[in-house]
């Protein structure tokens, strides 16, 4: 079984729109962590939000925010007032773990286009 | 902000030649990795390193692959005799030990490496 599965290769949105991206995972430990990268077309893998499997609240850094939840284990990042610049490929992943060395674990990631 | 680095930025080997790729990570980091993404795939976990040694390898990090960290600074990764299938983007990333799993790992801007 996939461990990270992102079940959108594509998605569009207008910019000014909010848009969900969907990241469902599979894990039996109880400690892990999800994390968002964003990776622009010139390839840099750039970090966009944490969220633990013990936080209490739902985790948000400025436009982006992470619908976490847990019982039906996802972990859906949600892009506020969209801009072109968010135009990109989003990768959801998984450690899994309470260290922090544990490996990162993809999803298949998912592309967004932002419109005028 | 201090960030990961990677070198060459794109590094084109014949097949069957040994490469090496470098990058230096960020440098109050403990935790060192190597990811592949081999074009429009997605991110993959090679090897990971602390204290001087392989903490967790996959599949993929076979007898062609090495990581060695020669001084207190470079990271690197070795391949001894590359193969078509090596092309890809290799990405560096580094992360903090610092208690429970909310520190993200950090990504270089990736080494693109085309096998002819």
């Amino acid at each position: 079984a996939q461990k990270i599965t992102q079940t959108q290769p594509g998605m569009f949105v207008q910019e000014k729109e909010a848009v969900t991206l969907d990241c469902t995972y599979d894990t039996s430990d109880p400690s892990y962590g999800l994390f968002w990268y964003k990776q622009p077309s010139s390839g840099e893998m750039i970090f966009l939000i944490y969220q633990g499997s013990y936080d209490q609240q739902n985790a948000t850094e400025g436009r982006y925010s992470l619908n976490f939840q847990k019982a039906r284990k996802s972990a859906n990042l949600v892009i506020s007032a969209s801009q072109l610049g968010d135009s990109a490929m989003y990768f959801c992943a998984m450690r899994e773990g309470a260290g922090t060395a544990s490996k990162l674990t993809f999803g298949t990631g998912t592309r967004l286009q932002v419109t005028l | 902000e201090p960030e990961v680095t990677q070198t060459p930025s794109h590094q084109v080997t014949q097949m069957g030649q040994e490469v090496i790729l470098r990058c230096v990570p960020i440098s109050n980091h403990l935790y060192f990795y190597w990811y592949r993404q081999i074009l429009g795939q997605k991110v993959e976990f090679l090897v990971s390193f602390y204290n001087n040694e392989i903490s967790e390898k996959s599949e993929i990090f076979d007898d062609q692959f090495s990581v060695e960290r020669p001084d207190g600074s470079n990271f690197t990764l070795k391949i001894r005799s590359t193969k078509l299938e090596d092309s890809a983007m290799y990405f560096c990333a580094s992360s903090e030990v610092e208690g429970f799993s909310n520190q993200p790992q950090h990504f270089g801007d990736g080494t693109r490496l085309s096998i002819l």
